[in-house]
């Protein structure tokens, strides 16, 4: 089971762009995240909601942008991004913010910044 | 520091071979839970198993056990009679109290015909 569906599956935008992830789940599920996946290291958590609110922002730099309109969306807005930015970004969700909740995985956006 | 470490970065077998995939972790808390998850090539990451930190049964899955041992911080993931469907990187995770989910680098496994 899936649940979480992230588009667009592919992008690549110019460092000058200006271009949004969105994430939708339709499990009910109570709290939203941003996952980085760059190649050969741990998945980096950027951003977590819970209940349509920002409770974790993990030192993300400004050009990126998280938005979370209602429990079932979540959004990523990208601006003036490097090419270091060139990465998987996974959105995950779970019924609830607590330590031992397991994480729902959509498939990703896979980013090349040129 | 890194709190998950997967030593191994890849490894490959030939179907029908049992394949180990090793897991450390490091915290201070008393409280926590492990995972491990699975990236097939379609990307998205599949939940496969929660340990708590009191809880040090094995466990059996099918083909698919762990050996979670606190005395070495270890809680290592076997695919018995691994079959080409379960090429994929396989994560381990720890989950701490302030909900600090930290993941390893990964393993990457491919099953040969």
């Amino acid at each position: 089971e899936t649940g979480v569906t992230q588009t667009p599956r592919h992008l690549v935008m110019g460092m000058t762009n200006k271009k949004s992830l969105k994430c939708e789940q339709h499990l009910g599920h109570n709290a939203m995240y941003w996952y980085k996946q760059s190649a050969k290291k741990p998945l980096e958590l950027m951003f977590v909601y819970s209940l349509e609110e920002r409770v974790e922002n993990n030192s993300v730099p400004s050009r990126f942008s998280p938005e979370c309109p209602n429990s079932s969306h979540l959004f990523l807005h990208l601006h003036t991004l490097q090419p270091e930015d060139s990465a998987l970004y996974l959105c995950a969700s779970s019924l609830r913010w607590v330590v031992n909740e397991k994480l729902f995985f959509g498939s990703g956006t896979q980013l090349s910044v040129l | 520091a890194q709190k998950v470490t997967q030593a191994q970065t890849e490894i490959s077998v030939v179907e029908k071979e049992d394949v180990t995939l090793d897991c450390v972790y490091e915290t201070r808390d008393t409280t926590y839970y492990l995972f491990w998850y699975k990236q097939p090539p379609s990307g998205e990451l599949v939940f496969l198993i929660r340990r708590n930190s009191f809880d040090e049964q094995n466990e059996i899955s099918g083909r698919y056990s762990w050996n979670f041992q606190k005395s070495t911080s270890s809680f290592n993931f076997t695919i018995t009679a691994s079959q080409v469907v379960d090429s994929a990187v396989y994560f381990c995770a720890l989950s701490e109290v302030r909900y600090k989910l930290s993941f390893g680098a990964g393993t990457t496994v491919t099953v040969r015909a």
